[in-house]
């Protein structure tokens, strides 16, 4: 069965403090691996798609990167503002969407 | 430009009553989803338009639940008969082209309340 699996639930960084999300998935045939960003109150903001093993993108502080079982996020001294929940998403059989459960990120001043 | 839009942004509906739940997605995108989000969960889907044509409608949790997007834009979901688990998130999404292997763009959601 499809399935996606973020880790950890929950992160407090200090501001400046390096870190990395953790999304693993199981899927027949990746088509895609999406991150998003959310706010609460809000609906999820698109980040990056990663489409095949090895592949890297990059924006601002957050860097995400694809192995064949997973991705990672990685956040680059971190600031208040990059506090959200992080989810990570792939396309499943027909035209479903999986996501993973998030990873809410809170950066102290 | 304008994002994906929803409406109303709160609704309060009294178990057995049918709610409507309104999405403008952005002008010519293909592509529309309908997912449910329950409080500190992620989205889980229930249904995708491309065009006018439902082309899955797998996630739908019970025949209570309807959607349709008559003219390839603007689509409703509809829920009949409302129950207390029915109290989540609804967000809508679109996507310039045809297909889940590209980005999705949401937009604010609907909260249903059943009470």
């Amino acid at each position: 069965e499809d399935q996606v699996t973020q880790s950890p639930e929950a992160l407090r960084l200090q501001e400046g403090e390096s870190s990395s999300l953790n999304c693993s998935y199981t899927v027949s045939g990746l088509r895609g691996l999406f991150w998003y960003r959310q706010d609460p109150g809000k609906g999820p903001e698109f980040l990056f798609t990663l489409y095949s093993a090895g592949e890297e993108k990059e924006k601002e502080r957050l860097k995400a990167t694809l192995t064949k079982k997973e991705s990672f996020l990685h956040i680059t001294a971190p600031k208040p503002e990059d506090s959200a929940t992080y989810l990570c998403a792939v396309p499943g059989a027909g035209n479903q969407f999986y996501f993973g459960t998030g990873t809410s990120l809170t950066v102290i001043p | 430009g304008a994002g994906v839009s929803q409406s109303p942004r709160y609704k309060v509906a009294k178990r057995g009553q049918d709610v409507a739940l309104r999405c403008d997605p952005i002008s010519g995108h293909v592509s529309l989803f309908w997912y449910q989000q329950a409080l500190g969960q992620g989205p889980e889907f229930l249904t995708y338009f491309q065009n006018e044509a439902q082309l899955d409608k797998s996630g739908l949790p019970s025949d209570r639940f309807f959607a349709e997007r008559p003219e390839g834009s603007v689509s409703t979901l509809k829920i009949q008969r409302t129950q207390q688990e029915d109290s989540a998130v609804y967000l809508c999404a679109s996507s310039p082209r045809g297909g889940d292997s590209y980005e999705q763009y949401f937009g604010p959601g609907t909260r249903l309340t059943v009470t």
